[in-house]
């Protein structure tokens, strides 16, 4: 089935750019995306990227696709406090483009 | 909009007790989905309806959760009995026909002690 991998946690010094990393196994991933957790709340849509798109900039947020090697990535420039929280990666299928499948999720923390 | 809204926020109960968590998902969207959050397991999808009608319950963890969709504006996630490794953070969402994106409530937190 299809499965989605990041790493549990990162940690950044304020001001530095942080690179959230996440693989994925199913080829027929149309959507992916980044949500952003905060601490007591639900999960907030950043971003999300086109399968046949390499790459997209929003803002402080890039995210880039390797398409060929399933990975995606989420880098913030200029890395604030506020942007502590839990990053999770998600896909959808073509076969189902209603249905997500979440990755663990990336706990971010920011120092001063 | 008042976005996806779910009750209770938070729930302490005992072990062997019933729990109803509530949904109301976004006027207009055709999709509700249950995730439930787990240090362990991360984010997991539960059951999701498109048009009030369940289309995947393949990750109900067992026969004591059901869910229930009577109407467009309102959902059930139903634990009967309830057991200590049910508590959770238990989330609703919605989304349209061919929206970008779902969209989450602000999750019940669910204790059994």
């Amino acid at each position: 089935g299809e499965d989605v991998e990041q790493s549990l946690f990162l940690s950044v010094r304020e001001g530095d750019s942080s690179v959230i990393n996440c693989t994925y196994t199913d080829s027929s991933s149309t959507y992916l995306y980044w949500y952003k957790q905060e601490p007591g709340a639900g999960l907030q849509l950043l971003t999300y990227i086109f399968s046949n798109m390499d790459m997209k900039q929003d803002q402080r947020l890039t995210v880039l696709l390797n398409k060929k090697d399933k990975h995606l990535s989420l880098r913030i420039a200029d890395t604030q406090t506020g942007d502590s929280a839990i990053y999770f990666c998600a896909e959808s299928s073509i076969y189902n483009t209603d249905k997500l499948i979440f990755g663990t999720g990336t706990r971010l923390q920011v120092f001063p | 909009d008042a976005g996806v809204i779910q009750s209770p926020r938070h729930e302490v109960t005992e072990m062997g007790q019933e729990v109803t968590l509530r949904c109301k998902p976004i006027s207009g969207h055709d999709y509700l989905f249950w995730y439930r959050q787990t240090m362990m397991r991360g984010l997991e999808l539960l059951i999701y309806f498109n048009n009030n009608v369940p289309i995947d319950d393949s990750g109900m963890p067992e026969d004591r959760f059901s869910a229930k969709m009577p109407n467009a504006s309102f959902s059930t996630l139903k634990i009967q009995p309830s057991e200590p490794r049910d508590s959770a953070v238990y989330f609703c969402a919605s989304t349209r026909v061919g929206g970008d994106t779902i969209y989450f409530g602000e999750g019940s937190w669910l204790t059994v002690v």
